[in-house]
């Protein structure tokens, strides 16, 4: 079974400028995760989609960031103006979902690291 | 809410010798713990959880753990270290009253000396 991709693996910008990542789910796998990796830390919840509806999204930066997931399949996640702390590994992960997933096991993709001059 | 500390951010062994990798989760209700680890440059990979039942947990490659709900606990282990166990080792927390939302601890990196 193909795992969770992820594109770009690596972005380097300057501040104030704008990036996009994109990221494609396991097939079948209805809820979606974006986490936001800082040097260091362990990952943080951005954004979940259960198919193509937001499930939470409460610590998502929502002045600079967006996401979507309009076919509830794959996903891309925006920040637009682009700051210095966005340096991170964004990753994407994804999970069966429904009452089978409430132990939320989750498949990650391997991230694509943001370096933000 | 639900939180997750894991003691020591860098741990080194010898190889052959124990891994001990160390958790400590808050949780107002019986949680799910999870244990995941993360090669360089690749996403995390899913070592072992906890639902119910029994209270130690094996996991792929040789690793297990233990819940200890009077210690609040779920100490990662490993018997005899292999070079390929340098990582980084998460342990992470999801329960009900969290909505099943996982949060993950800072991590621990693992360092296995020749």
């Amino acid at each position: 079974e193909a795992g969770v991709a992820q594109s770009p693996r690596y972005k380097i910008i300057e501040k104030r400028q704008s990036v996009a990542f994109w990221c494609n789910p396991i097939s079948g796998h209805a809820t979606l995760y974006w986490y936001q990796q800082i040097l260091g830390q362990g990952p943080k919840l951005l954004i979940q989609f259960q198919n193509n509806g937001v499930v939470d999204d409460s610590q998502l930066p929502k002045d600079r960031f967006s996401a979507e997931r309009l076919k509830g399949v794959d996903s891309t996640l925006k920040i637009q103006p682009a700051k210095l702390e966005d340096s991170a590994v964004y990753l994407c992960a994804s999970s069966l979902g429904g009452l089978a997933d409430k132990y939320n096991e989750q498949f990650f993709g391997p991230g694509t690291r943001l370096t933000v001059l | 809410a639900q939180s997750v500390t894991q003691l020591g951010s860098h741990v080194s062994v010898s190889e052959g010798a124990l891994v001990l990798l160390r958790c400590n989760y808050s949780s107002s209700v019986p949680p799910y713990l999870f244990w995941y680890v993360q090669y360089p440059n690749q996403g995390l990979q899913l070592l072992l959880k906890y639902t119910t039942g029994a209270t130690l947990v094996k996991g792929i490659n040789g690793f297990e753990a233990e819940f200890k709900k009077s210690e609040t606990s779920f100490h990662l282990t490993k018997p005899s270290a292999h070079m390929s166990d340098a990582a980084e080792y998460f342990c992470a927390v999801s329960d009900s009253a969290g909505g099943f939302k996982t949060i993950f601890g800072a991590g621990t990196r693992l360092f296995v000396k020749a």
